[in-house]
This record gives C-alpha cells, structure tokens and sequence, in this order.
C-alpha cells in the first residue's frame, strides 16, 4: 500500500520557468516531510523539509508548500535551471524516523 | 569531510545464495538506515539502527538482517536470495534525536540476483 504517491511520473519546464511538482499522502500521523533530488548514480540529496507545524518554507529558489488538510505538499522551483534535471522524491514520516518514499517525478528543465 | 560510502558498487550474486552490503556513515552521524530501490520505484525502508541496536523495521522478511559496529558503520545482509531482491541498495545516516530527520544518503550498491 502506497502511502506516499506521486503521479506525475515526469514534467518538463522551459527553463526560467517555474516547476511544481506534487506529492500526496494517506497517513495523518505522518508530520515531517521531505524532498529529495537524486541523479543517475547517484544517491539521493536531501533538499528541503517541512514539518507539520508549517505551511511553507523557503531556501533559495525552492519552496515546499504543505496543506495538512487535503494530505498535499508540493515543491516549487523559481526559476528553474537546466542543472536542476533530476528525479525528484517526496518523503513522509512521523518523528519515529521512519520515512516513506514516493515513487519520484523526473523533471527535465529544457535550455 | 566523507560522505556517507557504500561498499561494493555493483554485486551479481545467484539466487539461494548470501550477500553482504557495507556502509559508512558520515562524520558525526550515529544513525544509519538502509533502504531498498527497485526500479522505477522510491526507497524502501528496511531498517534503522541506533546504539548498535535495530530499532525500527520496515515491511521486509527476516532474510534482511543488519548489524551495526561501535563505530557507526553498519552491514546489510540478506539470506537466500531471490531475484526479487534484485535492486539499488541505499544507505542514509543521520543523527539520533536531533529533531533534524535530514538523512544523507550514500551512493548505493547495484545487487544483481540471477
């Protein structure tokens, strides 16, 4: 049972543009959540988290938005950049440190 | 200041037979993790270990065993392999109780199950 989903397996974004990609999950329990930006070989890279206390937070050019409520984070990408091509993977847990993936969305920003 | 590394980069093992992954924290973490990848799919949690202890356990057999050493390097090992344990292996350390659940992640290992 797939308790984190993300259902865009791809997006593609011209570059200076924004990316929002979306992640949805099943377990209200679940109060921290993550992304994560993995290249070929590679191991995944932690990005940005949230936890549940939040709404949105900010580094840089990338957002993390949060609404507990309808159980959706998103993550945005202003403006994206070329370098930015990668797979993306949302993560959910509770504070136990056990931490669900999604299946990953891999976005391609075109120069 | 290293990474978290992981040992060896790709395996080929026959199915029935034992395989055992290897993972180096990153400086300063105590918590190390190990997660499953099959293709076209996010990380699985198998396990976490802490204090040379297992302390959490994901949806995985009892093949799947692990071990944690005083210095907070850690061994995946998995028994009687099947084909479907075919996967990207990851490791991610962190640290324990810090509120931070950033995990890092190393490189992974390649098993091959044939």
């Amino acid at each position: 049972d797939q308790q984190v989903k993300q259902n865009s397996p791809s997006l593609s974004v011209q570059e200076g543009r924004i990316s929002i990609l979306n992640c949805d999950y099943t377990n209200s329990m679940f109060d921290y959540f993550l992304w994560y930006k993995k290249y070929p070989a590679e191991g995944p890279t932690f990005l940005i988290s949230i936890s549940s206390i939040k709404d949105k937070n900010e580094d840089g050019r990338f957002t993390v938005f949060l609404n507990k409520s309808a159980k959706h984070l998103s993550l945005h990408i202003v403006p994206s950049q070329p370098g930015d091509s990668a797979v993306y993977f949302c993560a959910a847990g509770d504070t136990g440190n056990q931490f669900y993936f999604g299946t990953g969305t891999s976005l391609t920003v075109i120069p | 200041d290293a990474g978290v590394t992981q040992s060896p980069t790709h395996l080929i093992k026959t199915r029935g037979q034992q395989v055992t992954l290897r993972c180096s924290p990153k400086s300063g973490h105590d918590t190390v993790s190990w997660y499953q990848q099959a293709l076209g799919q996010g990380p699985q949690f198998i396990f976490q270990y802490y204090e040379e202890e297992e302390r959490q356990r994901g949806n995985f057999p009892d093949r799947f065993s692990g071990h944690q050493f005083p210095n907070y390097s850690s061994e995946l090992n998995v028994n009687a392999l099947l084909l479907g344990d075919s996967a990207l292996y990851l490791c991610a350390s962190s640290s324990w109780g810090q509120g931070d659940y950033e995990q890092y992640f190393g490189p992974g290992t390649r098993l091959t199950v044939t």
